[in-house]
């Protein structure tokens, strides 16, 4: 079975200019998540998709972060413009639906994101 | 936000245990007690979780303490694979909201 698939697994930009992220995850994960990992640190939550509808946004920067789960699969991770701040490794992940009985979540391998 | 402590490194010899603890003095009543682990340049991978009781997967076995404080993820037989960061997170059955701390940094030494 495949697992959560992420592209690109690298990316290089230059600051101020646009850059996304695609994710699929799971075949029949109702549940995504976009998760941020600055170097040394865990990931952060930045966002959760129950379906197509974004149930926690509260730690996405949404002056230049937007997110969209168009059908409720795959997803879209956007910033507009880039800062050199946003330089890290951005993380997809999915589970099958909120209040499963094991709600493990599965990771993708991830986007590292350098901002020059 | 949950928050657990955990000490920042370890080592253990490969083929024997690796006993990584964690600090949850903030957990609630009915938060679990969930383990995951990142290879290098990997997601992160689900290890175990447990509310109150000793668990045992094929992966590892968790022991949490009697007032929950605390808990101890053990790898019986530690392997070179097993090199990762560890991470200690609480969170509510079901809920999708973990917070992820620095971890602890495993190193398995041959």
């Amino acid at each position: 079975e495949a697992g959560v698939v992420q592209s690109p697994r690298y990316k290089i930009i230059e600051k101020k200019q646009p850059v996304a992220f695609w994710c699929n995850p799971i075949s029949g994960h109702n549940t995504l998540y976009w998760y941020r990992q600055n170097l040394g640190q865990g990931p952060e939550l930045l966002i959760r998709y129950e379906n197509e509808e974004a149930v926690d946004d509260s730690q996405l920067p949404k002056d230049r972060f937007s997110a969209e789960r168009l059908k409720g699969v795959d997803s879209t991770l956007k910033i507009q413009p880039a800062e050199l701040g946003d330089s890290a490794v951005y993380l997809c992940a999915s589970s099958l639906e909120a209040g499963a009985s094991n709600n493990e979540q599965f990771f993708g391998p991830g986007t590292r994101l350098t901002v020059l | 936000d949950a928050k657990t402590t955990q000490p920042p490194s370890m080592d253990c010899a490969e083929g024997r245990a690796a006993n990584l603890p964690c600090n949850h003095s903030t957990i609630s009543g009915n938060e679990y007690v969930y383990w995951y682990r990142q290879i290098h340049s990997q997601g992160p991978q689900y290890i175990i979780h447990g509310l109150k009781n000793n668990e045992t997967n094929e992966m590892a076995s968790l022991i949490i303490t009697e007032d929950r404080k605390s808990s101890t993820l053990i790898l019986p037989h530690a392997t070179l694979r097993d090199t990762a960061v560890y991470y200690c997170v609480h969170a509510m059955f079901g809920n999708e909201k973990l917070t992820f701390g620095t971890g602890t940094r495993l190193t398995i030494i041959p």
